[in-house]
């Protein structure tokens, strides 16, 4: 059974500061996405990274693929109260289906 | 564009009634997935449909059935709704079978079952 394991599970920070939130596996993910979900709404997609060792940047927001494709991380810079959510990462399945982690609440205060 | 709608978005059930919920996409999507999400358990996958006029089950199939009624609409059918069945349940639609391309979520349904 291949499981995602996100870190930490809560996280509360002052605006400004910088995070970051890992997704660890056991197992190769052929893709891996990061979506994130506010309350009362559906899980949105922000990236998803397809090769070992990938960097992608979304203003913000620095996502990267463990070289081996077992980890990945976000990173955000100079939080903002906006960013506040939950924050999930999903590994594409070697039956091609998503498997999700338990996620990550952060909250920024202003 | 309204993407992934789902209803209703809430619901009270009484153990042992039975209800439906309704999923339907507008992006010409392949395949379809109900996931429930509970505290601390991420999303776990009930059943899914890769194409129209196939289903699987997922991770927790166990008192749910499904219906791809076309391409567009995915139902998941609770038979004789228990306690444990409380959660939100999350629709959702992908191009194709791979999840490359990613998931379009629906708002959710939040079911409470006393």
């Amino acid at each position: 059974t291949q499981l995602l394991e996100q870190s930490p599970q809560f996280l509360s920070i002052q605006e400004g500061e910088n995070l970051t939130v890992y997704c660890n596996s056991s197992s190769v993910f052929s893709s891996l996405q990061w979506y994130r979900q506010e309350p009362g709404e559906g899980p949105v997609l922000l990236v998803t990274v397809v090769t070992g060792g990938e960097v992608k940047k979304l203003k913000r927001l620095t996502f990267q693929f463990g070289d081996a494709r077992k980890d990945s991380s976000l990173h955000i810079t100079a939080a903002q109260p906006g960013d506040t959510g939950l924050y999930l990462c999903a590994g594409s399945s070697n039956t091609g289906k998503l498997i999700f982690g338990q996620g990550t609440t952060l909250q920024v205060k202003p | 564009n309204a993407g992934v709608t789902q209803t209703p978005k809430f619901q009270v059930l009484k153990t042992g009634q039975s209800m439906t919920l309704q999923c339907a996409q507008d992006m010409n999507h392949n395949s379809m997935y109900w996931y429930r999400q509970d505290p601390g358990m991420g999303l776990r996958l009930i059943y899914y449909s890769a194409s129209e006029g196939t289903t699987d089950k997922g991770e927790v199939p166990n008192g749910y059935n499904v219906s791809r009624l076309n391409k567009r609409e995915f139902s998941l059918r609770l038979e004789s709704a228990a306690p444990s069945q409380t959660s939100v349940y999350f629709c959702a639609s992908t191009l194709g079978g791979r999840a490359y391309y990613g998931y379009t979520f629906g708002s959710g349904t939040r079911l409470t079952v006393v």
